[in-house]
């Protein structure tokens, strides 16, 4: 069974900073999907950012990036100039490239100060 | 596009009584949907999966009779809490997925108060 693991449970930046959110995850599968939600105080959650395993190199969008380190296990997500509609809690989450699941890791609350 | 829908966005029902909370993909047509209960400041908690047309598939842990789920058409499933007591009070979140894809689009979800 696959696992998700997020070790940061809260954290904190000051706006425009940058942050790095940590994942790591356990599977003995070759091709999967890893993705970052967002949820912010509304609870509607947003896909942040997505990965294909089989794709060496790092997705982007806008001012976020992830650094997946597939030998690893390691999917982290960095936050560039953090804005105040950060403020979220964020799930890392992965998939089998023909499941079906998600499988969420427990989540880190980010709050991004002015 | 890819835009999910649920109804009600909050209800309060009383201790023994049963709810119905709908999901619906407004754009596309969803061939698999998913229910997840979320409490506060917890992660999401997949519930079950639902395919049109065929009996929903539970999570183990999951009371099948208690929460009834039907996935009527391609954009319409449903989540009956039946019986409801206080400690089924939680977040309920819907997602749906495409025929064709992986990614899942999820509903705003529904918070439920079982008085």
């Amino acid at each position: 069974a696959q696992t998700v693991t997020q070790s940061q449970p809260e954290m904190s930046v000051q706006e425009a900073e940058t942050v790095t959110l940590s994942c790591t995850y356990d599977t003995s599968e070759n091709n999967y999907y890893l993705f970052w939600y967002k949820q912010p105080p509304s609870r509607q959650m947003i896909l942040v950012i997505r990965q294909e395993a089989y794709k060496q190199q790092n997705a982007t969008e806008n001012r976020f990036s992830v650094n997946f380190q597939k030998a690893a296990k390691s999917f982290s997500l960095k936050i560039s100039d953090s804005q105040l509609g950060d403020t979220a809690m964020y799930f890392c989450a992965f998939m089998k490239q023909y499941g079906n699941k998600l499988v969420f890791g427990a989540g880190t609350i980010l709050r991004v100060k002015s | 596009g890819a835009v999910v829908s649920q109804h009600p966005s909050w209800v309060i029902c009383k201790s023994g009584t049963s709810v119905k909370i709908e999901c619906r993909s407004l754009d596309f047509q969803a061939t698999t949907m998913f229910w997840y209960r979320q409490f506060p400041k917890q992660s999401l908690m997949l519930m079950a999966t639902s395919n049109e047309g065929s009996k929903a598939t539970y999570e183990q842990g999951v009371e099948k009779d208690k929460f009834l789920i039907n996935h009527a058409s391609l954009t319409l499933s449903t989540l009956t809490v039946t019986s409801a007591h206080p400690e089924d009070s939680s977040f309920y979140i819907c997602s749906a997925r495409r025929d064709r894809g992986y990614e899942q689009y999820f509903g705003p979800g529904t918070r439920l108060t079982v008085t």
